[in-house]
């Protein structure tokens, strides 16, 4: 019973390119998070998505960042016209049920981004 | 807007002893509650959680203790071993609404 499965593990991007981190859910599980974690801070959230839809977006930056979560494949996590400030870990959680269900959400191994 | 704080950005405990780590939150809606261990490199482990129903759950050597009206929790850890070492991240959550994560408390477990 496979985990959430992130990849790449890390990624290194110079200025102005573009990064995609993609998660695989765990089995069973049709909603995903991703959240990044700044160095010495906690996680921060930036989006809820379920089978092709974005449920919660209000933790992304409003330009170069966008999420997918297609019918078929993992979720894409997509950072275009990277700039130093984008360097992090990015995780990604899945959980059988939504937020309101009061369930915890299973994290991957994150994709730590460096941009240089 | 720190939502979830854990004021402690570190604690050392001796092995066998008990580990007591803190939380504090400030919006009165949230009503379920989480922690989650880190190791280095590694994703976020879910550890424990428990609903404002409660003020106590306990799952083996770990407890979380709820105060609702305090707006306080907290994780005791008993006996501590060193393979308890990791960041510990408390979380909450109400309704739909995203988990919102403290900045973690980094514990070590001396030997």
């Amino acid at each position: 019973n496979a985990g959430v499965m992130q990849n790449p593990r890390h990624l290194v991007r110079r200025r102005g390119q573009e990064a995609r981190l993609r998660c695989s859910p765990m089995k069973g599980h049709s909603h995903v998070y991703w959240y990044r974690q700044l160095p010495e801070e906690g996680l921060k959230f930036m989006v809820y998505l379920q089978k092709e839809n974005i449920i919660d977006e209000s933790g992304m930056p409003k330009e170069r960042f966008s999420a997918e979560f297609p019918k078929e494949g993992p979720s894409i996590l997509r950072i275009q016209q990277v700039v130093r400030g984008d360097s992090a870990a990015y995780f990604c959680a899945s959980s059988p049920l939504g937020f309101s269900q009061n369930t915890e959400a299973f994290f991957g191994q994150g994709t730590r981004l460096t941009v240089v | 807007d720190q939502q979830v704080k854990q004021n402690s950005p570190s604690l050392s405990v001796q092995e066998g002893r008990i580990s007591i780590l803190n939380c504090d939150y400030t919006n009165s809606m949230f009503d379920y509650f989480l922690w989650y261990k880190k190791y280095p490199a590694e994703g976020p482990t879910f550890l424990i959680s428990i609903s404002s129903i409660k003020d106590k759950n306990e799952d083996g050597r770990f407890t979380v203790f709820l105060n609702k009206s305090a707006k306080h929790l907290s994780l005791h850890i008993v006996p501590s071993q060193p393979g308890d070492s990791a960041v510990y991240f408390c979380a909450a959550n109400s309704g739909n609404t995203p988990l919102v994560f403290g900045k973690g408390t980094r514990l070590s477990v001396i030997a």
